[in-house]
């Protein structure tokens, strides 16, 4: 079955850029999705079609896509951003949904 | 506002099923799709399918065909999430979420999630 693969965790001092990236074969066609977790908490999504960020979230969030991997940014890294982070795709034929498997964002 | 409101708590046990609700509120219920993930204690996030409430067309996960059912009634604007066979592993928080499709994507957006509803199964 189709995976995507995320680090397991990523550490950054606070107001530092942390970079979370996400890599799946599929990727170069089908587009990536990004959520954000916090313990006890739903989901909120933070970036949708690779880039595109929903309204209400800030703008250090950003998204990029290059081959086989796409990228979540996060500028000026804030205590709050303290959280895990999944990234979310289509198999190539566009019919299974798929996480990847969490990378855990640790502020210093 | 938009929002999604799941029913309470379930301790089941093992070979029973759970039905799982979700009420949204704040938008047009017909016009997005509802899609189902579940997380397992201290896992990451596992999408289970999707329903478009509009025409109740259905995508399961292969791993769950067979054993799961979605639902919605749009009198209510609920949408429903039946499991049955349970197992231990099926121990996990179930959220719905609001799914906003495009046009040039295979899948949509889940932009607005329910609060989750823990399901035990347990003997």
């Amino acid at each position: 079955s189709y995976e995507l693969t995320q680090p397991p965790s990523v550490s950054v001092s606070p107001g530092q850029t942390a970079r979370i990236t996400c890599s799946g074969d599929a990727l170069p066609k089908q587009y990536a999705y990004w959520y954000q977790q916090k313990p006890g908490q739903a989901p909120v999504l933070v970036i949708y079609k690779d880039s595109a960020r929903p309204s209400g979230i800030p703008e250090r969030f950003s998204g990029s896509s290059s081959g086989t991997t796409v990228t979540l940014t996060i500028s000026g890294v804030q205590a709050e951003d303290e959280a895990d982070y999944y990234c979310q795709s289509a198999d190539s034929s566009g019919t299974s949904v798929v996480f990847g498997g969490g990378a855990k964002l640790t502020v210093l | 506002q938009v929002q999604l409101v799941q029913s309470g708590a379930e301790v089941k046990k093992p070979g029973a099923s759970v039905k799982v609700s979700c009420k949204a509120s704040g938008y047009t219920f017909t016009s997005y799709g509802i899609s189902w993930v579940r997380q397992a204690p201290g896992q990451g996030l596992e999408w289970m399918g999707w329903i478009t409430p509009y025409n109740g067309n259905t995508n399961y996960a292969q791993k769950l065909q067979g054993r799961v059912t979605m639902t919605t009634d749009t009198s209510t604007s609920t949408a429903y999430m039946e499991l049955r066979s349970l197992r231990s592993d099926d121990t996990a928080v179930y959220y719905c979420a609001k799914t906003t499709y495009y046009y040039d994507s295979s899948i949509g957006a889940f932009d607005i999630w329910g609060q989750g509803t823990m399901v035990t199964v347990s003997s």
